[in-house]
């Protein structure tokens, strides 16, 4: 396992139109995370998953914004009617459902420009 | 929110220096976690360490040591003679509820040959 996969790395698209990312966890990690970042500053949570469940959503996920994690393996963050401010980075990130241990391990992230 | 503040936007120094980059965390809670995490050029953040709030024992690894002072709520992380691989963004994070990661701003730092 080489860790987690994020694609596309770079997404380059129209003010209004839809994206859609993947991102594959490692096999083993049951727990799946959403965080966009901004440039300049520190990621910020949007969402997590265990397995297809999606227990917890910040305010920051509007309602143009939908994760799936459908069979419990990887994950799809969709943004519809897209804005420039959702240009950032996007970084998926999972970990094994321990506790509060907290261990995560990130992507490399998709990079969206909103033109 | 209980916020993690990354006073120092940028630090450049040149190779060998030592470099200290401060972390200051707000919280309410009894038990927390707080983290270190490098995030290179390539993008991907690197995790570096996971600290309780109940171990208060600095920790050394290598070049990396990290300075927690509960009572000022601060979670300092020190690089011993700086390497150009240690060029980076270095963010500070504590857990938010039990799941998410609240992250400060994060510090570039620089190392000059």
């Amino acid at each position: 396992d080489t860790g987690v996969s994020q694609d596309p790395r770079h997404k380059i698209t129209k003010r209004g139109q839809n994206v859609t990312f993947r991102c594959d966890p490692i096999s083993e990690h049951n727990r799946l995370y959403w965080y966009r970042q901004t440039l300049g500053q520190g990621p910020e949570f949007l969402t997590y998953f265990q397995n297809e469940a999606q227990l917890e959503k910040s305010r920051l996920l509007s309602d143009r914004f939908s994760a799936e994690r459908p069979k419990g393996s990887f994950s799809t963050l969709e943004i519809q009617r897209t804005e420039q401010g959702d240009s950032a980075m996007y970084l998926c990130a999972s970990s094994l459902a321990t506790g509060l241990n907290y261990g995560y391990t990130f992507g490399s992230g998709t990079r969206l420009t909103v033109v | 929110a209980q916020k993690v503040t990354q006073a120092q936007t940028e630090i450049s120094v040149v190779e060998k220096e030592d470099v200290t980059l401060d972390c200051v965390y707000e919280t309410r809670d009894t038990t927390y976690y707080l983290f270190w995490y490098k995030q290179p050029p390539s993008g991907e953040l690197v995790f570096l360490i996971r600290r309780n709030s109940f171990d208060e024992q600095n920790e050394i690894s290598g070049r990396y040591s990290w300075n927690f002072q509960k009572s000022t709520s601060s979670f300092n992380f020190t690089i011993t003679a700086s390497q150009v691989v240690d060029s980076a963004v270095y963010f500070c994070a504590r857990n938010t509820g039990r799941r998410a990661l609240t992250f400060g701003s994060g510090t570039r730092l620089q190392v000059q040959p």
